[in-house]
């Protein structure tokens, strides 16, 4: 089985203050990771994933992510938060052994409230 | 470039009532999903369709049933609608080459009275 935890409901950060999004994971094999950003009213739109290689992934308006094998964890950041950037954010999962139902499982989401 | 195209945007139901709420996707993908949003509990997973005329239930199927119309088409209905099942549905696609990345639509808002 495989599973997400986004640990904070929702996270506050003044606007050119670095930012931090936490999440981390479990699955049985290695691990496809994704993170999702929600604006009201629409649909997940993809940031960036990870799927080998590099720990520090980027992604798009100017996100990273790193992983961490050693404690299962995908935190989104930014080096500099802008108001833009408040929406919901959704890390996902993928067993990169499941075969080919490519299921994913998401995280409960984190509201990221920028303050101008 | 439409994408993932959900319809209709919101809907409001009595109990009892039936309804299908329909997805198309324009990208040629084989995989298609339908979620539930709910405050709190995140996306899950109602449906899947790994290719065209092939679904699979999901973790809250339920109260729901699918038709893979076609590889662009998957419809969600809804035979008696509860007012558990009030919430925003999600549809999804994705192809084979993209790892697992999804593309979702905006959503269809049911109320449910």
């Amino acid at each position: 089985a495989q599973s997400v935890a986004q640990p904070e409901d929702q996270v506050n950060v003044a606007e050119g203050n670095p930012l931090t999004v936490k999440c981390t994971y479990s699955v049985s094999g290695n691990p496809y990771l994704f993170w999702y950003v929600q604006y009201p009213n629409r649909g997940l739109q993809f940031l960036l994933k990870y799927i080998t290689g590099d720990n520090l992934v980027k992604g798009s308006y100017g996100f990273e992510a790193e992983f961490n094998k050693s404690q299962t964890s995908f935190h989104l950041k930014k080096p500099s938060a802008l108001v833009s950037d408040s929406a919901l954010y959704f890390c996902a999962v993928r067993d990169m052994n499941s075969g080919g139902y490519q299921k994913v499982t998401f995280g409960t989401g984190t509201k990221l409230q920028v303050i101008p | 470039n439409a994408g993932v195209t959900q319809t209709p945007k919101f809907q409001v139901l009595k109990t009892g009532q039936s309804m299908t709420l329909q997805c198309a996707q324009d990208m040629n993908h084989n995989s298609m999903y339908w979620y539930r949003q709910d405050p709190g509990m995140g996306l899950r997973l109602i449906y899947y369709s790994a290719s065209e005329g092939t679904t699979d239930k999901g973790e809250v199927p339920n109260g729901y049933n699918v038709s893979r119309l076609n590889k662009r088409e998957f419809s969600l209905r809804l035979e008696s609608a509860a007012p558990s099942q009030t919430s925003v549905y999600f549809c999804a696609s994705s192809g084979d080459s993209l790892q697992g990345i999804q593309h979702f639509g905006d959503g269809t808002r049911l109320s449910i009275l």
